[in-house]
């Protein structure tokens, strides 16, 4: 049992070049999250699936995509890095994602660097 | 709007010592109250959470916290701070619709 696992776990790019940060969860959760971590700034809701085939907005989506593949995966795409997204990146996943009361369990975290 | 406030960006504690971590929160309902703890280089982990009874809640790695509506406050305390609890604390709150607003973080550092 892996719990959350984000793919890679380093990247550096060049402005303008895109890449998708892959996630997946093991653990049967209905609903996934996409955070970032910022100095001084707590983590940020990016995107979220409440559960599998819908997707929606959160506190900070802009330049950001994100595709839930199936329950057990959710990727989240930059199409066109800007210096503005070196941050690191969390993907998060919980039971039902419509309770306040659950837990949600984190992955190791991804981070990004543009250049 | 929702919001999380921990007033402590960075707090130097001694081993053995005592720990207090403060957690304000702004919230219009009954709150839903976590706290997560950040090794260097990891995910986030769960150390406890609140969200009905009791209002001294206990914890994973003998941390605990008391919610006080009277203050809108959620503190994470230990009564003996060991080296290895040197780490990124973020205190949290969870909406109805099961989304978590995250405070800005406290780093701990222990010294030995």
């Amino acid at each position: 049992n892996a719990g959350v696992t984000q793919t890679p776990k380093f990247q550096v790019l060049k402005t303008g070049q895109s890449m998708t940060l892959q996630c997946a969860q093991d653990m049967n959760h209905n609903s996934m999250y996409w955070y970032r971590q910022d100095p001084g700034m707590g983590l940020r809701l990016i995107y979220y699936s409440a559960s599998e085939g819908t997707t929606d907005k959160g506190e900070v989506p802009n330049g950001y995509n994100v595709s839930r593949l199936n329950k057990r995966e959710f990727s989240l795409r930059l199409e066109s890095a800007a210096p503005s997204q070196t941050s690191v990146y969390f993907c998060a996943s919980s039971i039902t994602g419509t309770s306040g009361t659950d837990t949600q369990y984190f992955g190791p975290g991804t981070r990004l660097t543009v250049l | 709007a929702q919001s999380v406030t921990q007033p402590d960006i960075h707090i130097t504690v001694s081993e053995g010592a005592s720990l207090e971590l403060r957690c304000n929160y702004s919230y219009g309902a009954t709150p839903y109250l976590f706290w997560y703890v950040q090794s260097p280089g990891q995910g986030l982990q769960l150390l406890l959470k609140y969200f009905s009874g009791d209002t001294l809640v206990q914890g994973i790695k003998g941390f605990e916290a008391e919610f006080k509506r009277s203050q809108s406050s959620f503190n994470l305390r230990k009564p003996s701070v060991h080296w290895s609890d040197a780490a990124e604390y973020f205190c949290a709150v969870g909406n109805q619709g099961g989304k978590l607003i995250f405070g800005q973080g406290t780093e701990l550092s222990v010294k030995p």
